[in-house]
């Protein structure tokens, strides 16, 4: 069983700073890698996939990289809008579709 | 405009059985695979099943095998699942996901339905 986790669980950031995230896998996924962002009350929306590519109007100040057990998505400019829930999810090790537990990007 | 509608949620009993829908719009679902997720009050995502884009091929969660049964009807544009012998540890709000192929990530959700499993 492949197992995703995230690191920090919470983090807190100033508008305008920079928001480092972690994922790790517990087994190799190549880069078979995506980042959603879910914002409250919301459904989930896809930032990332291939662990570096924007999906479709995902502005530039959100960057992903990383290959095989280690991830990063890393905010730039953190703009009011970004403060959410991201999670982590591969799909390398398909068809189980394993999500990170989640970390929290707040205000500070 | 291209969006998934979720419905059918809702306050079922526990041991009772529930279907949800997931109506497509803007698109023809076709031509996705198609997932269930679901949400946990205060909790993270989990997934529960997919199927291919033609029915063919249906996976399942270990956590949900035997009880859940995932179904799809392209001439509807719907995608369903069904779950039985519902507990209070189904309570959760339940997206429907689209995947260009089963093999790879979710590139459109739903906005999800609430399912309270209660007495």
């Amino acid at each position: 069983e492949i197992v995703m986790t995230q690191s920090p669980v919470n983090m807190s950031v100033s508008p305008g700073g920079r928001a480092t995230l972690s994922c790790r896998a517990s087994q190799s996924i190549s880069n078979n890698l995506a980042w959603y962002q879910q914002k409250r009350g919301q459904a989930p929306r896809l930032l990332i996939y291939g662990a570096s590519t924007r999906a479709t109007g995902i502005p530039a100040r959100f960057s992903g990289s990383g290959f095989g057990t280690d991830f990063t998505l890393t905010i730039s400019n953190l703009q009011s809008e970004d403060f959410a829930v991201y999670y982590c999810q591969q799909y390398e090790k398909w068809p189980v579709y394993p999500f990170g537990q989640g970390t929290k990007v707040e205000i500070k | 405009q291209v969006r998934l509608v979720e419905s059918g949620g809702g306050v079922v009993q526990p041991g009772r059985s529930l279907r949800l829908s997931c109506v497509a719009s803007g698109f023809a679902l076709n031509s996705y695979a198609m997932h269930w997720v679901r949400q946990a009050p205060g909790k993270g995502l989990e997934w529960l099943a997919v199927i291919s884009y033609d029915g063919d091929y249906k996976y399942y969660a270990d956590a949900v095998e035997g009880r859940c049964t995932i179904s799809r009807d392209n001439s509807k544009n719907t995608l369903y699942v069904e779950m039985s012998s519902l507990t209070t540890e189904d309570t959760a709000v339940y997206y429907c996901a689209t995947s260009v192929v089963i093999t790879t990530y979710f590139d459109l959700w739903g906005q999800g339905t609430l399912v309270t499993v209660s007495s």
